[in-house]
């Protein structure tokens, strides 16, 4: 089975400052993580996919996440907060590749504080 | 051009009705999907379509039933709507050929059952 667990439903930031959005993930086979983010009354947009190539992945917006096994983290990270950041963080994963067992944490508000 | 669109965007209705949302994806996408987010953000997938044909259907009640006339169409029928059908529904869409591939939300249906 498949999980994950994003920490803290919501984040507040200063402008400016560094975004972390904390997230782990269970997995029995090696997994697929993503990133997304939802701003109001807007579906999910893709910021991000770790498909076991490179650890350390960059994705749209500034934003990047690192796949740490050992801790079995995907943390999202931003090192300077914009006011068009504001918006939901949905983290997750899923152990074939493919779409159809995408299973989503239950997302991190991010505020950011002018 | 609307990548995945769902129509309405709000539907308010009473205990008891039933109801259509249907979906449209012009990206030529073979699989498409129906999510629920409940009130606590949490997204899981109800459905998934693939040329047409159901391969995910995740413990939903059969009160739901979903339509898809052909693999650019797959609308979601409720019946008997009841209080805790409440939600926003996505409909996504996906190509399930390897490769780069992502998963295309629409901005969601906002039901509201009273």
């Amino acid at each position: 089975a498949q999980s994950v667990t994003q920490l803290g439903s919501h984040v507040s930031v200063s402008e400016g400052a560094l975004v972390l959005l904390r997230c782990n993930y269970s997995s029995s086979v090696p997994p697929y993580l993503f990133w997304y983010v939802q701003y109001p009354n807007q579906g999910l947009q893709l910021l991000l996919k770790y498909t076991s190539a490179a650890t350390l992945v960059k994705g749209i917006n500034g934003f990047e996440a690192e796949f740490k096994k050992s801790e079995t983290s995907f943390h999202l990270t931003k090192p300077s907060a914009h006011m068009s950041d504001a918006a939901e963080y949905f983290c997750a994963v899923s152990d074939s590749g493919g779409y159809q067992k995408v299973t989503f944490g239950t997302g991190t508000k991010l505020q950011v504080i002018p | 051009d609307t990548a995945v669109s769902q129509t309405p965007k709000y539907l308010v209705t009473q205990m008891g009705n039933d109801k259509s949302i249907k979906c449209e994806q012009n990206l030529g996408h073979d699989t498409m999907y129906w999510y629920k987010q409940d009130s606590k953000k949490f997204l899981k997938i109800m459905f998934s379509y693939n040329n047409k044909e159901l391969i995910i259907n995740e413990t939903v009640p059969n009160r739901f039933s979903p339509k898809s006339p052909d693999k650019a169409h797959l609308n979601l029928h409720i019946n008997s709507l009841e209080l805790g059908d409440s939600a926003v529904y996505f409909c996504a869409s996906s190509q399930v050929s390897g490769g780069n591939e992502k998963l295309f939300f629409g901005s969601g249906t906002q039901l509201s059952v009273l």
